[in-house]
């Protein structure tokens, strides 16, 4: 079975800093693996995710993600941070061959200070 | 509509009612997930359909929780006789086959 450990469950940072939300997974077989962003009072939406191929995945506003397979690892990015990234953000898996269900980390709450 | 709608977007409940949440997904999405997100959690995976194979209903916590698809339309997810662990924010997410998943802004059900 597939499990996934978000390390920090908050992350305060102030605006324009860089920052690295953990992410990291076990699994016996290859996945896909993703991330997701809730911001206050709206639904999940995808952030970027890793299917095959190049490590590093570039997502939606300015994030990017990098596949470490040696350390079941797949760390967000972003080298400058505004407020309107303040959010909760989920990492997730699912296994290729499966029916697409996501395995859900318990999410790290990003909170950006002025 | 342009996104996956869920309703209501807030239900409370006396302990040991039943309780019914709708999933309206995307126009031509065929396959269609339950999700429940419990306070301070990640989601957990409840129950996935894809057109009309056999439900995947291996992340139901109980046989109090069962769900409902009409085709590749609404669906339904009823709990019966609820308890105050149920008190959770229910997600539906819709997608093509082996596509991105699309969810809902989902209904939080407090349970009294």
């Amino acid at each position: 079975a597939q499990s996934v450990t978000q390390l920090d469950s908050q992350v305060p940072v102030f605006e324009e800093a860089p920052v690295e939300l953990r992410c990291n997974y076990s699994s016996s077989v290859s996945v896909y693996l993703f991330w997701y962003v809730q911001y206050p009072n709206q639904g999940l939406q995808l952030l970027l995710k890793y299917l095959s191929g190049s490590t590093l995945v570039k997502g939606i506003n300015g994030f990017e993600a990098e596949f470490n397979k040696s350390q079941t690892s797949f760390h967000l990015r972003k080298p400058s941070v505004h407020i309107s990234d303040t959010a909760e953000y989920f990492c997730a898996v699912s296994r290729p061959s499966n029916t697409g269900k996501l395995i859900f980390g318990q999410g790290t709450t990003l909170q950006v200070k002025p | 509509g342009a996104g996956v709608s869920q309703s209501p977007s807030n239900k409370v409940t006396e302990k040991g009612k039943d309780v019914e949440l709708r999933c309206d997904p995307i126009s031509g999405h065929t396959a269609l997930y339950w999700y429940r997100q419990r306070l301070g959690q990640g989601l957990e995976f409840l129950i996935y359909f894809q057109g009309n194979s056999a439900p995947d209903k291996s992340g139901l916590p109980s046989d109090r929780f069962s769900a409902e698809r009409t085709g590749e339309s609404v669906s339904t997810l009823t709990i019966q006789r609820t308890q105050q662990e149920d008190s959770a924010v229910y997600l539906c997410a819709s997608s093509l086959v082996g596509g991105e998943q699309f969810f809902g802004p989902g209904t939080r059900l407090t349970v009294l």
